[in-house]
């Protein structure tokens, strides 16, 4: 496997479930993000892991809870989600993340669906 | 707070032709930027990035951007359109020392054959 991998690529979930969505890099990196796409919007910058520290929790509901066990492993955690929660999550990476010149790396995304 | 602009939901052109898609930007200090493309059921793909010197910045698959510092934007531009660069792009920018990204809301291009 090479770049960001995630899993997986499609969920569907009722709102009393509970899931877990996978990020893996294959490049070394220090730096992992996880981002919220729905149409129409721009990307919503969810988390921000440096040396597996969290960094930036951008207001994100508690029914959301990230885990980054490893500099190579990004964890989303879902739980009492909403309909609105529906939407593409993507997983990133990047090099020094308090650097602003590197670029991030994007997995696929897990289109994830609420019931 | 830095905020990206994308004054264009959709950009139409003939292949073969010049493509350019619109961004501006606002951030204190000076500037990183980047563009990224989204094909259908795929993750964002890095294009290129601008982060000092030459205005003009080149990239993957032909496209190049150019920096203007005075109009604060970061324009897409591509020679000649394929039907292959039919896709979603994003423009994004950073402060120094900032963990966010933030991104512009998209153009979606269309290349006709």
């Amino acid at each position: 496997e090479t770049g960001v991998t995630q899993t997986p690529r499609h969920l569907v979930m009722g709102m009393t479930n509970k899931k877990s969505l996978k990020c893996e890099q294959h490049l070394g990196h220090n730096a992992m993000y996880w981002y919220k796409q729905s149409a129409k919007k721009p990307l919503e910058l969810m988390f921000v892991y440096s040396l597996e520290e969290r960094v930036e929790n951008n207001s994100v509901p508690s029914r959301f809870s990230p885990e980054c066990p490893n500099s190579s492993h990004l964890f989303l955690h879902l739980h009492t989600l909403q309909p609105e929660d529906s939407a593409l999550y993507l997983c990133a990476s990047s090099q020094a993340p308090g650097q602003a010149f590197y670029e991030q790396y994007f997995g696929p995304g897990t289109r994830l669906t609420v019931t | 707070a830095q905020s990206v602009a994308q004054p264009e939901d959709q950009v139409n052109v003939a292949e073969g032709n010049p493509l350019t898609v619109k961004c501006t930007y606002s951030v204190s200090g000076n500037p990183y930027l980047f563009w990224y493309v989204q094909y259908p059921n795929r993750g964002l793909q890095f294009l290129l990035k601008y982060i000092t010197g030459d205005n003009l910045v080149k990239g993957s698959y032909g496209f190049e951007a150019e920096f203007n510092k005075s109009q604060t934007s970061f324009h897409l531009k591509k020679p000649s359109a394929l039907v292959s660069d039919s896709a979603l792009y994003f423009c994004a920018v950073r402060g120094y020392n900032d963990y966010k990204l933030s991104f512009g809301a998209g153009t979606t291009v269309t290349v006709r054959a």
